[in-house]
């Protein structure tokens, strides 16, 4: 089973700032099915990134992707008091179709 | 815009039962593999099952393989988990959470919650 490690556990930024969140996975994987997914108390999570870079529908520009390999990164350019919550990585495993998460980092106001 | 709603979670003792469901509307829910995610306090998500759109293939964890039952019934357009044999361990917000087809949930539920205790 391939492990999905994030971090920092938590992140403490100012409004205006940029948030770097990693995603490191125990083996190398395809960008095709790395995600990222946003959480903020007593709200249904939503698709941020799909495919490693992509992002999801109305999901705002400043939120980006990347990475390759193990190492995967969502990049989120001058914070909004809204952007404050706590973000997951999402990968896909074909054998056979299940999904793992990582812990979750949490990104609070400084 | 696609919406789903969870229900039946509550306080149950350990051993107990409980059954989930989860109702979708504006997309068509046969169409779609659909999934179970759980959270446990303070704990990153957890992927819990999944069923293809007809309902002949499912997945399990391996925590709750055996355990929980995850079924739906696409004329009402309703996902269940069946959750027998329950622990402390089984305690959190359930999510259901919908299979895009593209190897990543693309909505989610807000959550129900289910607490094991005694």
């Amino acid at each position: 089973e391939i492990v999905l490690t994030q971090s920092p556990g938590t992140l403490s930024l100012s409004p205006g700032e940029r948030a770097t969140l990693s995603c490191r996975t125990s083996q190398s994987v395809s960008n095709t099915y790395l995600a990222w997914h946003q959480q903020k108390p007593g709200q249904a999570p939503r698709l941020l990134i799909y495919g490693a870079s992509n992002r999801a529908t109305g999901i705002p520009d400043r939120f980006s992707g990347s990475g390759s390999g193990t190492d995967f990164t969502l990049t989120i350019n001058r914070l909004e008091p809204e952007d404050f919550a706590v973000y997951s990585c999402q990968l896909f495993d074909g054998s056979p179709p299940t999904y793992t998460f990582g812990q979750g980092t949490k990104l609070e106001i400084k | 815009e696609v919406q789903l709603v969870e229900s039946g979670g509550g306080l149950v003792q350990p051993g107990g039962s409980l059954r989930l469901s989860c109702t979708a509307s504006e997309f068509t829910f046969s169409y779609y593999w659909m999934s179970w995610v759980r959270q446990a306090p303070g704990k990153g998500l957890e992927w819990v099952a999944n069923i293809k759109g007809d309902g002949t293939v499912i997945y399990y964890s391996d925590s709750v393989r055996g355990r929980f039952t995850i079924s739906r019934d696409n004329a009402k357009n309703s996902l269940f988990l069946q959750m027998d044999s329950l622990g402390v361990g089984d305690t959190g917000v359930y999510y259901c959470a919908r299979d895009s087809g593209d190897y990543f949930n693309d909505f989610w539920g807000q959550g129900t919650l289910v607490s094991v205790s005694s």
